[in-house]
């Protein structure tokens, strides 16, 4: 099926444990994000990648680490996970990063529970 | 410092009257403003843009307003339907010297249109 899936959807990890979540397009965009959703906060940006290999910080990239090795898959891993990374995270991936065609399209997101 | 405000948190609206959702912003660099709707448990999807070349842009039952001098857009649903009830993201991105391009969100309307 064309679009942008994510896995797990839900996922409870312990404090201190490596966690990986999966993105997967089936587009071919160039553009793809990591976004995370708070109560107060909106969506703010984690990090985000403009082609395989290339990835750059966005607004709270701290404790977080991504890959781009192929331009459909964009996975984001919690080194060492933290309470404070307990939230819902989307993936998103856009055409363009500008103007029209930039309109991204959102994963289903994942629920991260940290304990 | 928020640059995409959406100062009313939630709005309540009587089915088949209209909905108006406000959103400000503040980097006059910003070319180009989205419209994303959320239901729960599910991803942000897109709903309408428009660029900073135009002040209107119109879809169906949707029109985004755009007043640049104001720095202010506004969604505009009519008429409302007890679907639309969902949360709605501002956004705006712009191309310019030391942008990252990203799209930038709001914090999110909540939407309760009422049978």
């Amino acid at each position: 099926d064309a679009g942008i899936t994510q896995s797990p959807r839900y996922k409870i990890t312990e404090t201190g444990r490596q966690v990986t979540l999966m993105c997967h397009q089936t587009w071919s965009h160039s553009y793809m994000f990591w976004y995370r959703q708070d109560l107060g906060h909106g969506l703010r940006l984690i990090y985000y990648s403009a082609a395989a290999d290339i990835t750059d910080k966005g607004e709270v990239p701290d404790g977080y680490v991504v890959s781009r090795s192929k331009t459909e898959n964009f996975p984001l891993t919690l080194e060492s996970a933290t309470r404070s990374q307990t939230s819902v995270y989307f993936c998103a991936s856009s055409e363009y990063r500008t103007g029209a065609g930039s309109e991204a399209f959102f994963g289903q997101g994942t629920r991260l529970t940290v304990v | 410092d928020q640059q995409v405000k959406q100062n009313s948190p939630s709005l309540s609206v009587q089915e088949g009257r209209i909905s108006i959702l406000n959103c400000d912003y503040t980097n006059s660099m910003f070319d180009y403003f989205l419209w994303y709707k959320k239901y729960p448990a599910e991803g942000p999807t897109f709903l309408i843009s428009i660029s900073s070349i135009k002040d209107k842009n119109e879809d169906g039952r949707f029109t985004v307003f755009l007043n640049k001098s104001a720095k202010h857009l506004s969604l505009h649903i009519v008429p409302s339907q007890p679907g639309d009830s969902a949360v709605y993201f501002c956004a705006a991105s712009g191309n310019y010297g030391g942008s990252q391009g990203n799209l930038i969100f709001g914090k999110g309307t909540k939407l309760s249109v009422k049978p």
